[in-house]
């Protein structure tokens, strides 16, 4: 069976400093792999889409990075972090084939201060 | 995009039928509908998707109306478990990424006893 996790489950961080939150999935090969981002109280943001080893997409402008250095992993990263980054990160993945459901990670919920 | 527009919020009492409605009045011939549901501080959790004809699972069921314009995700036998936000959402294909979900606001469930 597929798992996906994700980690660390919670952060807080200082404005200005750097950022990686990982997500890893097994039991599956080739997976697409998504970031999202959900604000207190609001619905799910699309961040970045990757199809394959070194493959990202970005949905909207912003202050993040994404890298997939490997076929399972899923990096998001920031090299200074804002306030108006904090919320509940997700990491999502989905057989490679269209119009197949995401499986959504336990997600790392980032405060910044 | 196609757009999805559900109430805020519903309660609904244990043990009784919740019937979620959601009007997606511009959805294109070949967009999908999807449902998910997040309950508090997890990621989403796939409930049931579909194209024009009704469908049914071992979670739900999904009204579609022929004109497509709405649908409705049926919880038969509501539990106190099944709090949670459900979301529509029309999903707008990308051939290269899959499946692209836009989530909305939801409707934040309330399963009373």
């Amino acid at each position: 069976s597929q798992t996906i996790h994700q980690w660390p489950a919670t952060l807080v961080q200082p404005v200005g400093s750097p950022l990686s939150l990982e997500c890893t999935v097994e039991g599956t090969s080739n997976p697409n792999l998504y970031w999202y981002r959900q604000a207190a109280g609001r619905g799910l943001q699309l961040l970045f889409y990757s199809v394959g080893i070194g493959q990202i997409s970005s949905e909207v402008p912003q202050n993040l990075s994404a890298s997939r250095p490997q076929d399972r992993q899923f990096i998001l990263s920031s090299k200074k972090l804002l306030l108006s980054d904090s919320g509940f990160y997700l990491c999502a993945w989905a057989r490679g084939s269209s119009y197949n459901e995401q499986f959504f990670g336990p997600g790392t919920r980032l405060t910044v201060l | 995009d196609a757009k999805t527009t559900q109430p805020t919020s519903m309660d609904c009492a244990e043990g009784r039928a919740a019937n979620l409605p959601c009007n997606h009045s511009t959805i294109s011939g070949n967009e999908y509908v999807y449902w998910y549901r997040q309950i508090h501080s997890q990621g989403p959790q796939y409930i049931i998707h579909g194209l024009k004809n009704n469908e049914t699972n071992e979670m739900a069921s999904l009204i579609i109306t022929e004109d497509r314009k709405s649908s409705t995700l049926i919880l038969p036998h509501a539990t106190l478990r099944d709090t949670a936000v459900y979301y529509c959402i029309v999903m707008r294909m990308n051939n290269n990424a899959g499946n692209m979900l836009t989530f909305g606001g939801g409707t934040r469930l309330m399963v009373k006893p």
